[in-house]
């Protein structure tokens, strides 16, 4: 079965620090993969998204992510994170070739940022 | 350039009830996706609408059911509510038939008592 899994709940990361977020995917081929925000009261913005190619993806708000097909991940990183970015962020796959395009998110990991 | 909209922003039902939600579309995009995000939860796909028609659905019952109109609005019903309906409703819209560049609106929270 399509899954997207996000192992960290909650994590607290000091302003200025760096920041990873885990993110793997189970499916049948290499889907189509994203990184969305949701703040409080807000929808979901887009962070960045992979289709194909080089497996390094820049994003908005100085994000990027990492393709890794051998382990199935799609890690998310800011090298110096800022207060405003303590949000809900979510990972999610959308099938290749499908007849539409849903997308699967996975559970969300929630970012605090600590001053 | 007006985003995604949805409206109502808040709702509160009884169970048993029927609810109608309502999705305006990004200029330009014809293609409308709904989710349902429990809370602590990602969102869920229920169905997707291209050109008035249901062209995927999620695992969601028959009770959960769609519409899109000519000027690619959206609604979504759902019948017969139940406690676990509660949840923010989430409308995204695309452009063309299959698009990977959905844009979220900020959602509906129903509240079934």
């Amino acid at each position: 079965a399509q899954s997207v899994t996000q192992p960290d709940i909650h994590i607290t990361v000091s302003e200025g620090a760096s920041l990873e977020l885990r993110c793997n995917y189970s499916y049948g081929a290499t889907p189509y993969l994203f990184w969305y925000v949701q703040s409080p009261g807000q929808g979901l913005q887009l962070l960045l998204k992979y289709f194909s190619g080089d497996t390094l993806v820049q994003g908005i708000k100085g994000f990027e992510a990492e393709f890794k097909r051998s382990q199935s991940s799609f890690n998310l990183r800011k090298p110096s994170v800022h207060w405003s970015d303590a949000a809900e962020y979510f990972c999610a796959v959308s099938p290749q070739y499908s007849s539409a395009s849903k997308i699967i998110f996975g559970s969300g990991t929630r970012l605090s940022i600590r001053p | 350039d007006a985003g995604v909209t949805q409206s109502p922003t808040h709702l509160i039902k009884t169970r048993g009830q029927q609810v109608t939600l309502r999705c305006s579309p990004k200029s330009g995009h014809d293609t409308v996706s709904w989710y349902q995000q429990a809370l602590g939860q990602g969102p869920q796909f229920i169905f997707q609408y291209y050109e008035e028609e249901e062209r995927q659905r999620g695992n969601f019952p028959d009770r959960f059911s769609g519409h899109q109109f000519p000027n690619y609005s959206s609604e979504l019903n759902v019948n017969a509510l139940l406690l676990g309906d509660s949840a923010l409703y989430l409308c995204a819209s695309s452009e063309g038939r299959i698009s990977y560049e959905q844009y979220f609106g900020p959602g509906t929270r129903l509240t079934v008592t």
